[in-house]
């Protein structure tokens, strides 16, 4: 099945400074990734939406210039969390679609792990 | 909007004893269903699907029915297992947006 990477797996930094996430789709090329916060014991929420070569969709309420993504190629997007502070501490998920066939499913990372201190 | 409502936990269940977790959708349109699993300090595998009104998906003993006239998706397993313990989420796709439900979390003691 369709596998999809998150780098890294967990990640503590200071306030104040800049953290990347990085998600790759191993043997697929996907479109669209998909960025997802998740607090504890809550349910996934959808941060941006993001196509590869065009600018991201945020949600709202979603600050695209504290959350930085890029989706530079068909199997890679990186969301940068930009002056991370203590209150963005958070399980980060993405998500990626494939470019055809089932291109409804969505094939979740493993999730990343950002404490800020 | 569309959106996806299911039961909240946490549910604690005996090995063996049945499994059913409650999910409702509404939705335009003709909405694929999901169910995912999160285990501990993991990201959401996929675990079974249904893409159309009748559908039946099934997985690892879990089963969930698409039902249009309820829209309803309840995820369903016979006989649970202590490795079954996670936390379970209903999804729906609308023009691929999804959508969760809250999560579910079930623990299963021996």
């Amino acid at each position: 099945g369709a596998v999809v990477s998150q780098h890294p797996s967990r990640v503590i930094c200071k306030s104040g400074t800049s953290v990347k996430i990085e998600c790759r789709s191993l043997d697929f090329q996907a479109t669209t990734m998909f960025w997802y916060r998740q607090f504890p014991k809550k349910s996934l929420m959808l941060m941006a939406t993001s196509n590869e070569g065009s600018k991201a969709t945020y949600e709202q309420g979603v600050e695209k210039d504290k959350f930085l993504i890029n989706h530079a190629s068909l199997t890679l997007s990186t969301l940068t969390v930009t002056s991370a502070h203590p209150e963005d501490s958070s399980f980060y998920i993405c998500s990626a679609a494939g470019t055809g066939g089932h291109s409804y499913e969505q094939y979740f990372g493993p999730g990343t792990r950002l404490t800020v201190t | 909007g569309d959106s996806v409502t299911q039961m909240e936990g946490p549910v604690t269940l005996s090995e063996e004893a049945c499994l059913t977790i409650n999910c409702t959708y509404t939705a335009t349109g003709y909405p694929s269903l999901f169910w995912y699993v999160q285990y501990p300090g993991e990201g959401l595998q996929l675990l079974l699907k249904a893409t159309k009104a009748d559908d039946k998906g099934s997985n690892k003993g879990f089963e969930a029915t698409y039902r249009k006239e309820t829209t309803s998706f309840h995820l369903e397993k016979g006989s649970v297992q202590v490795s079954d313990s996670a936390v379970y989420f209903c999804a729906l796709n609308s023009g691929n947006q999804f959508y969760f439900g809250t999560g579910t979390s079930l623990t299963v003691i021996p």
